[in-house]
């Protein structure tokens, strides 16, 4: 089975602060994503990578950036922590699309407070 | 660009009954189109896909997904409900530009024993 694991499951942090959210897959995949959840918008693309050290804005990149060194492990940085930041961060990885398999897998989220 | 529409926000069901939870999409081009699910505190779980084929789709945990072109939908069914399909649920529609998914708002659904 796919393994995607996060490195929090909860986390509390205060205004200011410099966040980091790792997230780790199993499954050789090329893609990973991370999104946030909120009530009522659903998932959120913040950043999405498909490649070592290769990185795509998502759709609300703004306040975050992410970091990929190594294949199986994609991070996200929040670079000073803001309270409209508290949501659920997910992370997930999928195959590449030449291998024609397009699911995503996910892991168990990280809830981020901030307060 | 790529979209889902999930309409109703809650589905509340009696276990036993059958279930659907409803999803229209807008894409141009032919849509590849998925169904997840996320139980409390947890991720979202793969349910089913649909690329081509039948428009049947069987997936995981006994569910099962129409796809209708001409209606522009991909509902999410079950035969029989059970307390434990208790869940949010949200469609995805994947987007060509780049290999991402774009996700519904979700549907929370509620079997009542």
């Amino acid at each position: 089975d796919v393994k995607v694991t996060q490195s929090s499951r909860y986390l509390v942090k205060r205004t200011g602060e410099k966040v980091f959210l790792e997230c780790v897959q199993d499954m050789d995949h090329e893609n990973m994503f991370w999104y946030r959840q909120d009530p009522g918008l659903g998932l959120r693309l913040i950043y999405f990578s498909y490649d070592v050290k290769m990185k795509e804005k998502g759709d609300i990149p703004e306040g975050y950036s992410v970091s990929r060194e190594k294949k199986e492990r994609f991070s996200l940085i929040l670079e000073s922590a803001s309270t409209n930041q508290t949501s659920m961060y997910l992370c997930a990885s999928s195959r590449s699309a030449g291998q024609g398999s397009y699911e995503q897998y996910f892991g168990p989220g990280t809830r981020l407070t901030v307060t | 660009a790529q979209s889902v529409a999930q309409p109703e926000d809650q589905v509340n069901v009696a276990e036993g009954n059958p279930l659907t939870v409803k999803c229209t999409y807008s894409v141009s081009g032919n849509p590849y189109l998925f169904w997840y699910v996320q139980y409390p505190n947890r991720g979202l779980q793969f349910l089913l896909k649909y690329i081509t084929g039948d428009n049947l789709v069987k997936g995981s945990y006994g569910f099962e997904a129409e796809f209708n072109k001409s209606q522009t939908s991909f509902h999410l069914k079950k035969p029989s409900a059970l307390v434990s399909d208790s869940a949010l649920y949200f469609c995805a529609v994947r987007d060509y530009s780049f290999q991402k998914l774009v996700f519904g708002t979700g549907t929370r659904l509620l079997v009542s024993p």
